[in-house]
């Protein structure tokens, strides 16, 4: 059973359009971050949400916690072929979990065509 | 301001073979983790240090997987016997201070075992 679920996996779309990303689980967490990976890199930290209902913007990038933490959403306005890259939320501080050990989503792949 | 690195970025071997991958966290980084990565999935937790101390091991890490830390700089990861199974991506992180969430990556090494 995954317990970080991600959607939608694929998402291809022209420059230009919004997109919005889900990251859903039954499980509490402390704190959800999300990463941004490219092929053959590692995956780069854009933003860490820790409160419940909390919303961070990034310059096009808008982040949300929820209300429960269990869930969180990436929105992404007039998306740019630069936005293109693998989308991974990873969860910290699972109720009764580790506090060192990060679960990850599977990911949202996403493509932006100019 | 130097990230995580790591070496090698990439490695092919043969079945049988051992394999060791090194990772330099950012200088001032107390803490150091691994995590495997496999196609079409997110990170998979494996081992975690604070200083050279290792805190926790994933179930994942069998008998044949061993890392250390020794004085609490680099770390290795050393996979004795490579199985096929054991082709993935190898990822380090790191980080400091009271939040253990904000996980740095480094670029990975990638493993493929024929």
């Amino acid at each position: 059973t995954q317990l970080l679920e991600q959607s939608p996996q694929f998402l291809s779309i022209q420059e230009g359009e919004n997109l919005t990303v889900y990251c859903n689980s039954s499980s509490v967490f402390s704190s959800l971050q999300w990463y941004r990976q490219e092929p053959g890199e590692g995956p780069v930290l854009l933003v860490t949400v820790v409160t419940g209902g909390e919303v961070k913007k990034l310059k096009r990038l808008t982040f949300q916690f929820g209300d429960a933490r269990k869930d969180s959403s990436l929105h992404i306005t007039a998306a740019q072929p630069g936005d293109t890259g693998l989308y991974l939320c990873a969860g910290a501080g699972r109720y009764g979990g580790s506090q060192g050990n990060l679960i990850f989503g599977k990911g949202t792949k996403l493509s932006v065509k100019p | 301001d130097t990230g995580v690195s790591q070496n090698p970025r990439h490695k092919i071997t043969k079945r049988g073979q051992n394999v060791t991958f090194r990772c330099d966290p950012i200088s001032e980084h107390n803490r150091l983790y691994w995590y495997r990565q496999t196609l079409g999935q997110g990170p998979e937790f494996l081992t975690y240090f604070q200083n050279e101390a290792q805190l926790e091991k994933s179930r994942l890490l069998s008998d044949r997987f061993s890392a250390e830390r020794p004085k609490g700089s680099f770390s290795t990861l050393e996979i004795q016997r490579t199985e096929q199974g054991d082709s993935a991506m190898y990822l380090c992180a790191s980080n400091w201070g009271p939040s253990y969430n904000e996980q740095f990556f480094g670029p990975g090494t990638r493993l493929t075992v024929l």
